[in-house]
């Protein structure tokens, strides 16, 4: 079936350094990924998006990196900062694209 | 301001009773979502609508009602049927469905006791 997991559910890394965030799909259609940033009582930001044409995209501090032979996602902030620290999703499109599916979420916390 | 309201942040609610969040969009979107989050879990898909007048279940809809009359708007029903209804309840627009980024209201959280 269709599902989109996460490898690590909390990630601490030291203020300045880079991070990673992975991300394993499952179903090898799946032509749209979405990274999203949710900080504490408050809904889910968009980030960044790839499409499945492309193997990197960046963004502002951003890169989501894409590698459909094994079916993983990552997305990798750089300089990470303490406003960085929050829950990221990925989501896939399911339903014949009509909707999204959620991965569990990694959170990210940034020690000073 | 463009973007995606829902009212009230905070909700209270005695169980036995039902009660509708509020959801408004003025980004001119076709698609609109509901999901659930409960703490320290993912988004899960109550309901979704693609257009005005029609509305499709997700993948935990029982114990909820969607109403889509305008295109602004997605009114959530939590009813009593509903077991568990203390949650962050999460309202969502797209201009495309799936195949674009979903752009989320601020949530509404609801307790019942």
């Amino acid at each position: 079936g269709e599902s989109v997991g996460l490898h690590l559910p909390t990630l601490s890394v030291q203020e300045g350094d880079n991070s990673i965030i992975n991300c394993a799909y499952s179903n090898s259609a799946s032509d749209y990924f979405i990274w999203y940033k949710q900080e504490s009582g408050k809904g889910p930001q968009f980030i960044i998006d790839i499409r499945s044409n492309m193997d990197k995209r960046q963004g502002q501090r951003v890169t989501v990196l894409l590698n459909k032979t094994v079916k993983h996602l990552s997305l990798q902030i750089a300089a990470t900062q303490p406003g960085d620290s929050a829950v990221y999703f990925c989501a896939e499109p399911t339903g014949g694209g009509n909707k999204l599916t959620f991965g569990t979420g990694t959170q990210l916390k940034v020690e000073l | 301001d463009g973007g995606i309201t829902q009212s009230p942040k905070y909700l209270f609610r005695k169980e036995g009773q039902n009660v509708t969040l509020s959801c408004e969009q003025n980004l001119n979107h076709d698609a609109m979502y509901w999901y659930r989050q409960d703490p320290g879990q993912g988004l899960r898909l109550i309901y979704y609508s693609q257009i005005v007048n029609d509305f499709q279940k997700g993948d935990i809809a029982e114990g909820y009602s969607v109403s889509r009359e305008k295109k602004e708007s997605f009114p959530l029903t939590v009813t009593s049927a509903q077991k568990n209804p203390t949650a962050f309840y999460l309202c969502a627009s797209s201009s495309t469905g799936g195949r674009s980024g979903q752009y989320f209201g601020p949530g509404t959280r609801l307790t019942v006791t």
